[in-house]
């Protein structure tokens, strides 16, 4: 079956640039989706199909997809983007949906 | 606006069967291309999808549960119900049912439920 990685967490200082990486074989041939999902609530779509922002997403987000890896971007960040990030394909193989094991974003 | 909300018990023992029902507003699941899924996180854990329902009826479950899960659709009564057999301790979490974005089966969950916190103990 299809695996994404993501790392434990990632910590980034206010207003700078925050990059969320998911890894899975030949990625870029699938489409890649984000959720961001702040303590105790439920996940919230921030990305689609690798790169397209739903309404009401601020445009600090952009995503990305080459190769074996995926990759969520914050720019300028701020307190309120705390929070874990999901990555989440369709596994054509097995016919299910995958999600990686989330990345925990800390802003100092 | 599509809206969707979790009901179902917060306590079951093991060996039960869990129902959930996913009751949602603003939409039809009987219109051509609509999808909806239940998704799982245990306590501190990642997510871990655990089924699809499509608008024609057409079921997909997560491989190791197959055998455990069952997914069916009310569309007069704008539900969705997921069925858990054999519960255990490790089944606790937080489920959530969330609406497909229209159109293709590599659709992102654009909406999703409050979630049900849902314990296994006896």
């Amino acid at each position: 079956s299809y695996v994404l990685t993501q790392a434990p967490s990632v910590s980034v200082a206010p207003g700078k640039t925050a990059t969320i990486a998911c890894g899975g074989n030949n990625i870029v041939s699938k489409h890649v989706h984000w959720y961001q999902q702040k303590s105790g609530q439920a996940p919230v779509l921030v990305i689609h199909y690798d790169s397209d922002r739903p309404s009401g997403i601020p445009e600090r987000f952009s995503g990305s997809n080459s190769g074996d890896t995926a990759t969520l971007t914050i720019s300028s960040v701020e307190a309120g983007d705390e929070a874990d990030y999901f990555c989440q394909v369709w596994d054509n193989t097995d016919n299910h949906v995958v999600f990686g094991g989330g990345t925990k974003l800390t802003v100092l | 606006q599509v809206t969707l909300k979790e009901s179902g018990p917060a306590l079951v023992k093991p060996t039960e069967t869990l129902t959930l029902t996913c009751t949602f507003s603003g939409f039809s699941l009987s219109s051509s291309g609509m999808r909806m899924a239940w998704i799982r996180q245990p306590p501190g854990k990642a997510l871990e999808w655990l089924a699809r329902i499509d608008w024609d009826d057409e079921k997909f479950y997560r491989t190791s549960m197959r055998t455990r899960l069952s997914i069916a659709k009310d569309t007069s009564k704008n539900q969705v119900v997921l069925t858990m057999t054999n519960m255990d301790p490790v089944d606790t979490g937080t489920y959530y049912c969330a609406h497909y974005t229209s159109g293709s089966p590599f659709d992102a969950l654009d909406v999703w439920g409050q979630g049900t916190m849902v314990t296994v103990s006896s």
